[in-house]
């Protein structure tokens, strides 16, 4: 069964850390996303990568960045983590920009 | 700015009944539209997708779009209490240039057993 694996499913961080966040496919897929997700404002896009070392702005990037040094890899990092950073995050891939998405689990952040 | 926009619900429906979910998106250029269930405190899940004006079935499931009018639903027959899940609409953009996909804010279905 393919799969998009998200390294952490509750996370808890203080304030000023800096927070790394990892998602990994198994599907060879050359897109990749990270969305968070908070009620009532639905599914935001912050970065998505479509190849390796390639990476581009979503809708709401400020105050995170991302990397992507292997196709299957793809890392969200919050620089300096602030409590309006709590959300829930949601890994996608997907083969092309007009397919379906696969979402990992999520992982659901608590800044404190 | 690409908009998708759907009815937040919830919506309420008999078990047994039909559910009709509603989406409408701003860009008539779209070529691709999908719909994902998501379960409270799950991820989202792909359940249909649909590229031609018309009908797909697969199951109780029944995606509609006409392009025309720049709307796309999705049928669920015979509904179960299973179901009752939040549904999003997503809707790519045109085929040309590196458009990810704009997804509604999803309408909460209820289905009452």
């Amino acid at each position: 069964d393919v799969k998009v694996t998200q390294s952490s499913r509750y996370l808890v961080k203080r304030t000023g850390e800096k927070v790394f966040l990892e998602c990994v496919q198994d599907m060879d897929h050359e897109n990749m996303f990270w969305y968070r997700q908070d009620p009532g404002l639905g599914l935001r896009l912050i970065y998505f990568s479509y190849d390796v070392k390639m990476k581009e702005k979503g809708d709401i990037p400020e105050g995170y960045s991302v990397s992507r040094e292997k196709k299957e890899r793809f890392s969200l990092i919050l620089e300096s983590a602030s409590t309006n950073q709590t959300s829930m995050y949601l890994c996608a891939s997907s083969l092309t920009l007009n397919y379906g998405y696969t979402f990992g689990s999520g992982t659901r952040l608590t800044v404190v | 700015q690409k908009e998708v926009e759907q009815n937040s619900g919830p919506l309420s429906v008999p078990e047994g009944a039909i559910a009709s979910l509603n989406c409408t998106y701003s860009d008539r250029g779209s070529q691709s539209f999908f719909w994902y269930r998501q379960y409270s405190g799950k991820s989202p899940e792909l359940i249909m997708f649909i590229y031609s004006n018309g009908d797909k079935e697969d199951g109780r499931f029944t995606a509609q779009l006409n392009k025309a009018s720049q709307y796309v639903s999705l049928l669920i027959r015979d509904s179960q209490p299973s179901d009752s899940a939040t549904y999003l609409c997503a809707v790519n953009g045109r085929n040309s240039g590196n458009t990810p996909l704009v997804f509604g804010k999803g309408t909460r279905l209820s289905v009452i057993a």
